[in-house]
């Protein structure tokens, strides 16, 4: 079954504690993305990546890093997390360029608190 | 700079009743793609329609029919005889030359039984 997963689906953590949230694909899929939902503002672009070791900053990339080191793997990581990183994040991916050439796929959400 | 505009926070209506969500964009592309997603309370996004810049048809798909304007730069979705399983957020959104997908803030439907 074609699908993105992420993991953790659910995190509450402390203000300062490295975390990591995996994303994989197994569509073979090109384009990866990051995006971040917070009440009344939609989605916003964190990070994407057109293909292995090629990212690039979205709309919020402040406080956030990724790696593409394998095609299926999209990680995000928060070194240092601060209670405005609260939110809901999903990961995509889709094929070639991404939204504008074909539709995302996106993963089931990780809903992360920082305390 | 690419903009999406759902002036509708939230919508209520009685079921059966046909409820139009609006969505105006903002682009200097020519080539653009403008979705419509799905997110009812379980969380997951559903993808619902993809539509590109050249194409002003109306779409169809069941109770769902989609209004794209260029004029107007706007890309109304209209849902025919509402049902209570259509409550969900939807949000419009818009891809243009810069392979990033800007989305609008989402409008809540609300249908009662």
């Amino acid at each position: 079954e074609a699908q993105v997963t992420q993991n953790p689906r659910y995190l509450i953590t402390v203000t300062g504690k490295k975390l990591t949230v995996t994303c994989s694909q197994n569509m073979n899929h090109e384009y990866m993305s990051w995006y971040r939902q917070d009440p009344g503002l939609g989605l916003r672009q964190i990070y994407y990546s057109m293909n292995v070791e090629v990212t690039d900053k979205g709309d919020v990339p402040e406080g956030y890093k990724v790696s593409r080191k394998e095609k299926r793997n999209f990680p995000l990581i928060l070194e240092s997390p601060s209670p405005n990183q609260t939110s809901l994040y999903f990961c995509a991916s889709s094929s070639y360029r991404g939204p504008s050439t074909d539709t995302q796929y996106f993963g089931p959400g990780t809903r992360l608190t920082v305390l | 700079a690419q903009k999406v505009t759902q002036a509708q926070t939230e919508i209520s209506v009685v079921e059966k009743e046909d409820v139009t969500l609006d969505c105006v964009y903002e682009t200097r592309d020519t080539t653009y793609y403008l979705f419509w997603y799905k997110q009812p309370p379980s969380g997951e996004l559903v993808f619902l329609i993809r539509r590109n810049s050249f194409d002003e048809q109306n779409e169809i798909s069941g109770r769902y029919s989609w209004n794209f304007q260029k004029s107007t730069s706007s890309f109304n979705f209209t849902i025919t005889a509402s049902q209570v399983v259509d409550s969900a957020v939807y949000f419009c959104a818009l891809s243009g030359s810069n392979y990033q997908l800007i989305w609008g803030a989402g409008t809540k439907l609300i249908i009662k039984p």
